[in-house]
């Protein structure tokens, strides 16, 4: 079972729809949790970081973290075309000195116009 | 405040041959973070400096890559010799120090091997 599972997709939306991408993961020491979002050919860009469990809303965005079911969340509210791209989410330990992050493979998601 | 740089964007080699890329960090920036991304998967950390110094390279496949970070600022990673595998983005990020600080990433090198 690899650390961080992500569903690839393709997701394909209509403009105005609500999303909801997930991932989950098997290490509980995990307690960062981010999205990133990746246009094609660029670099990722953090989208969302939340500590431990709970929600963290920012505009159309929503993560939740549920470390119970070792379960994360993002939702996209009235999705727009320029929505389109892959999202990864990534966690990491805190403390371990390097923290480094785990990414998931990333989700493909379309908006339709 | 600029990004991080990187260059060159495209390269395309034989196996066997050498390839180097070059990382310029956002300015203050004390930790640098090399990144494989293989086509259809998530950035895999190859290497991560803080300052000039290496803080984790253990998923570096050290017969064939080398990277170096001197001074503290600039970075370049190297691969020699190239096998068909090593096809993928590389991408750098930065961040403030270590720990939990956003890490910011570069564009990324693609790098087809032939």
């Amino acid at each position: 079972q690899k650390e961080v599972e992500q569903d690839p997709g393709p997701l394909s939306v209509p403009e105005g729809a609500i999303v909801s991408l997930n991932c989950t993961y098997s290490n509980s020491a995990f307690q960062y949790f981010m999205w990133y979002r990746q246009y094609s050919r660029k670099g990722p860009e953090l989208l969302m970081y939340t500590y431990s469990s709970g929600n963290k809303e920012d505009g159309r965005f929503t993560a939740q973290v549920d470390k119970s079911s070792k379960y994360i969340s993002l939702f996209i509210r009235d999705s727009q075309p320029s929505d389109s791209a892959t999202y990864l989410c990534a966690m990491s330990v805190p403390n371990s000195g390097n923290t480094p992050l785990v990414f998931g493979k990333g989700t493909r998601l379309s908006v339709i116009a | 405040e600029a990004g991080v740089a990187q260059s060159p964007r495209y390269k395309i080699i034989e196996k066997r041959q050498s390839v180097a890329f070059w990382c310029n960090p956002i300015s203050g920036h004390a930790t640098l973070y090399w990144y494989q991304q293989i086509l259809g998967q998530g950035p895999k950390l190859l290497i991560q400096f803080q300052n000039n110094g290496v803080v984790d390279d253990s998923q570096l496949p050290k017969d064939r890559f080398s990277a170096e970070r001197l001074k503290g600022v600039d970075s370049t990673l190297k691969i020699q010799p190239a096998k068909l595998e090593d096809s993928a983005v590389y991408l750098c990020a930065s961040s403030l120090a270590r720990g939990t600080d956003t890490q910011y990433f570069g564009p990324g090198t693609r790098l087809t091997v032939l």
